[in-house]
């Protein structure tokens, strides 16, 4: 299972941390990942990290601003969102990556969570 | 920069098939990737039905009956997602997915279940 938390109303410029909290599954051996979701623009990937947290990607729209990374003890994904648009508001998924091992790269997301808005307004 | 195209909406009569596509841009072969599908109903989280790439590397996803199944059309640059003896729950939007470099989804089909 995984429980996405963090979302909520934040002006441009600001900050938010999602949190993806996961349960039932060897997390440290699953790639995870951020996927949002828009009405206007449908699914967009945002983010990756391996299992071992040792690798990062990022959709060039959010590089530089959003921050993966990942506790394996608390089973946890977090995505760290600086300079907010209101280009980045939308629902954010969090993913579990189908392949064991823990690379990222040409796999199924196989697990989703219901996701956290995120609206950036002012 | 490529680009998956669906068509918006889609519709197709009680048990009978449905045939939602998935156009590749010029700058990607379809055949050299695998095509990834999944169902979203209302309120929901997206759900990965299956992947394909060739008849002989292709998965559908834990609890996906078989009636999913997934193709390539090459000369149309197009991948398939084929759903036999639709049912009313078929009703749903259905994106398609690949990796050409980083992640890439479709804009997603609406299926409407006659």
């Amino acid at each position: 299972q995984l429980l996405e938390s963090g979302g909520g109303l934040v002006q441009p410029g600001g900050s938010l941390r999602l949190s993806c909290a996961t349960s039932g599954l060897s997390f440290p051996n699953y790639a995870m990942t951020w996927i949002r979701q828009t009405p206007g623009k449908g699914l967009e990937w945002v983010s990756a990290i391996s299992g071992g947290g040792e690798s990062t990607y990022y959709a060039v729209s959010v590089m530089g601003r959003f921050t993966v990374s990942r506790d394996n003890y608390m089973n946890t994904l977090f995505l760290q969102m600086n300079d907010l648009r209101a280009e980045d508001t939308a629902l954010y998924y969090c993913a579990k990556c189908s392949s064991f091992g823990g690379v990222f790269g040409t796999d199924a997301f196989d697990m989703w969570g219901q996701g956290t808005m995120v609206t950036v307004s002012s | 920069q490529p680009v998956l195209t669906q068509p918006p909406s889609s519709s197709a009569s009680l048990g009978k098939s449905a045939r939602l596509t998935c156009m590749l841009s010029s700058d990607i072969n379809v055949n050299n990737y695998k095509i990834f599908w999944y169902q979203q109903k209302p309120g929901s989280p997206p759900r990965y039905l299956l992947y394909y790439y060739s008849d002989s590397d292709k998965g559908r996803g834990s609890g996906v009956p078989s009636r999913f199944s997934g193709s390539k059309d090459v000369s149309a640059n197009t991948a398939i997602l084929l759903i036999s003896g639709l049912q009313s729950e078929d009703e749903a939007d259905y994106y398609c997915m690949m990796w050409p470099s980083n992640v890439l989804f479709g804009g997603g089909t609406k299926l409407t279940v006659l």
